[in-house]
């Protein structure tokens, strides 16, 4: 069974640096995805990064990076130059690409603080 | 960009009423999700739809449960009697089916509240 862990509820960080939060998963399943969406205070779940675990290298979007290390298996989320607006609940999820379970399982979020 | 849109927005309901809950998926999604997310916890897998059919549940989807597709277009969850507990942001999602990469988008979620 997939089983995602993050196991930081909170973290704090202050503008203009750099964050990592933490992800680590578990899964038998050789090719699976991993995911990290943003939930801000409105609700919505917004998608930031994906990485395969096929993908030679880390995934990067804008001032998002995903460390990705296989043999580990964690795949934590890098935010640079953080600001004010980053400010939300942060999920790491996992979903297995070629088993029967095509859903997207996740893990119980990190509450990231911005501070001015 | 295309979005998953989800109605109502926010609803409030009696225990013991009937909730339908409505998902316009994207159009070249063909896998549909249901997600669950209590207030300040972790969201939840509830159910995978595809062909018409339920292809997964989890031990949360219960009978009091349903979900169809009646016209091709409009995805919905039916909580036929509902319970204080099911009060929770309830979030539909969409997948093309291709297996390398492509993310479940998700719609912007419907919040219930059941008093």
């Amino acid at each position: 069974a997939q089983k995602i862990t993050q196991t930081q509820p909170g973290m704090f960080v202050q503008e203009k640096e750099a964050v990592t939060l933490d992800c680590t998963y578990d899964t038998s399943d050789p090719s699976y995805g991993l995911f990290w969406y943003k939930q801000p205070s409105s609700g919505e779940m917004i998608f930031l990064i994906y990485q395969g675990s096929y993908d030679q290298q880390n995934a990067t979007e804008g001032r998002y990076s995903l460390n990705f290390q296989k043999a580990r298996k964690s795949a934590n989320l890098v935010i640079s130059a953080s600001q004010l607006g980053d400010s939300a609940m942060y999920f790491c999820a996992m979903r297995e690409l070629f088993s029967n379970n095509n859903d997207m399982r996740f893990g119980a979020g990190t509450r990231l603080t911005v501070k001015p | 960009e295309p979005e998953v849109t989800q109605t109502p927005s926010h609803q409030v309901t009696q225990m013991g009423q009937e909730v339908i809950l409505r998902c316009v998926p994207i159009s070249n999604h063909l896998y549909f999700y249901w997600y669950r997310q209590i207030l300040g916890q972790k969201v939840e897998f509830l159910v995978s739809f595809y062909n018409n059919e339920i292809s997964e549940k989890s031990e949360i989807f219960d009978d009091q449960f349903s979900v169809e597709r009646p016209d091709g277009s409009n995805f919905t969850l039916k909580i036929r009697s509902t319970k204080l507990e099911d009060s929770a942001m309830y979030f539909c999602a969409g997948w093309t089916g291709e297996k390398a990469g492509n993310t479940i988008y998700f719609g912007e979620g419907s919040w219930l509240t059941v008093v």
